[in-house]
């Protein structure tokens, strides 16, 4: 069975401070994909960014990050200098290879920003 | 593009009654998928479409709740009867089945409230 820990269930900053969203997961499989989605007030679940188990180079998307260890099975999202726009809920999610596209969530980490 | 619309946005009733959840996913996706989101459980996946067809319904919490996609365009959930623990925010969200990117399209949900 596969899980998706996101331990930090609240987060609170002050406008441009860097944060980091802590994520592991557990799975059998050597073929799996991670993910990271952004939960704004709206309510809609807005995709961030996919990496595969084969794949562990990290990312950069302007102020965001994300950092795969699959020595730990941690993929950590990193916001750099903070926004209010930033506050929202963040989920990670992991979906193993055989199992189209069904994702298996963490339980979120609501980020707030003050300004 | 429209994305993915769901309806009603808020629905309140009593215990007892049945509701029925429906959803618009993007044109073109052939995969469909309802979750919910509680502050207790997070977000579950109920059931999972497969071009039209019910891939894993594991998750469906009781007889209680049914969920059809007659057709590429529209699925329903419905509970009957209705209880105070269906209480949730339920989101349907599609995708591409055969182009994998595990990009899942959610909507903005559908908040039930049973009294």
């Amino acid at each position: 069975a596969q899980k998706v820990t996101q331990a930090q269930t609240e987060i609170s900053v002050v406008e441009k401070e860097d944060v980091t969203l802590d994520c592991v997961y557990e799975t059998r499989d050597t073929t799996y994909y991670l993910f990271w989605y952004k939960q704004p007030p709206s309510g809609e679940l807005v995709f961030l960014i996919r990496r595969n188990s084969f794949d562990e180079q990290n990312e950069i998307s302007g102020r965001y990050s994300w950092n795969f260890q699959k020595s730990t099975s941690s993929f950590n999202f990193t916001i750099t200098a903070s926004q209010v726009v930033d506050s929202a809920v963040y989920f990670c999610a992991l979906k193993v290879g055989n199992a189209g596209n069904m994702l298996t969530f963490g339980g979120g980490t609501r980020l707030m920003v003050k300004p | 593009d429209a994305g993915v619309i769901q309806s009603p946005r808020h629905e309140v009733t009593e215990m007892g009654q049945e509701v029925t959840l429906r959803c618009k996913p993007i044109s073109g996706h052939n995969s469909l998928f309802w979750y919910r989101q509680t502050m207790m459980r997070g977000l579950e996946l109920l059931i999972y479409f497969n071009n039209n067809v019910p891939i894993d319904d594991s998750g469906m919490p009781e007889d209680r709740f049914s969920a059809k996609m007659p057709n590429a365009s529209f699925s329903t959930l419905k509970i009957q009867p209705s209880e105070p623990r269906d209480s949730a925010v339920y989101f349907c969200a599609s995708s591409l089945a055969l182009i994998y990117t595990g990009e899942l399209f959610f909507g903005e949900g559908s908040r039930l409230t049973v009294l």
